[in-house]
């Protein structure tokens, strides 16, 4: 059970446009920062958002971030076939001073 | 460029120790946040622990007093020794720059508890 909570997919046809939720409370994303990783199948994670809104280096505009209260979301316009991966929000919990992700959410471009 | 080489996985019976280590290019280890990372067969990523520029550690509960964090200043390399390993410890283990924000990951070492 993870502290963040993702829908476990989400799907949309190449050209569409998705968001990507991540819910937590007020001793995480309430009050700190969230990040976003893509993991493409056999690779490690790569960083797309950071700070809540701001891209990586790289990461093409297509992506984006945001944060209200306690939850965050990813967004992705003009899917492509190579967006096919799995998705984790990740941030810092000040309650219980570690770090937590949320359980994932994989996307397909059908 | 930032780099980061993960090396020291395998395969250890349970209740054995081995230790990761994460080497580091581009930017000196000391001054900076490091974390670590896990990710079980087929399951999400795990935040395993982090390291903060002025040496204080923080656990996730469920490797709390079997690991522990630590980096050496003279090789730049950051470090996780395992003790008391589990099945359930079974996993790709990565080392990342940074607390909140992972900026840079290592390509991961699988470590596999087994007997």
């Amino acid at each position: 059970q993870s502290v963040l909570t993702q829908p476990p997919s989400v799907s949309a046809a190449p050209g569409q446009n998705v968001t990507i939720s991540c819910s937590g409370s007020s001793s995480n994303i309430g009050n700190n920062f969230v990040s976003w990783y893509q993991q493409l199948p056999g690779t490690a994670p790569k960083v797309l958002i950071y700070d809540s809104n701001k891209r990586a280096s790289g990461i093409p505009d297509r992506f984006s971030g945001s944060k209200s209260d306690t939850s965050a979301t990813l967004g992705i316009t003009g899917l492509q076939t190579g967006d096919e991966a799995d998705y984790y929000c990740g941030t810092w919990d000040s309650s219980l001073s570690v770090g937590v992700f949320g359980g994932g959410t994989k996307l397909t471009v059908l | 460029e930032v780099q980061l080489v993960e090396s020291g996985g395998g395969l250890v019976q349970p209740g054995g120790s081995l230790r990761l280590s994460c080497a580091a290019s581009g930017f000196t280890v000391s001054s900076n946040y490091m974390t670590w990372v896990r990710q079980a067969p087929g399951k999400g990523l795990e935040w395993v622990s982090v390291i903060y520029s002025g040496g204080l550690t923080y656990y996730a509960d469920f490797v709390k007093g079997r690991f522990t964090i630590s980096r050496h200043n003279s090789d730049n390399t950051l470090y996780l020794q395992m003790n008391s390993l589990r099945p359930e410890d079974t996993a790709v283990y990565y080392c990342a720059k940074g607390v909140i924000n992972l900026l840079y990951w290592g390509q991961g070492a699988l470590v596999t508890v087994s007997s």
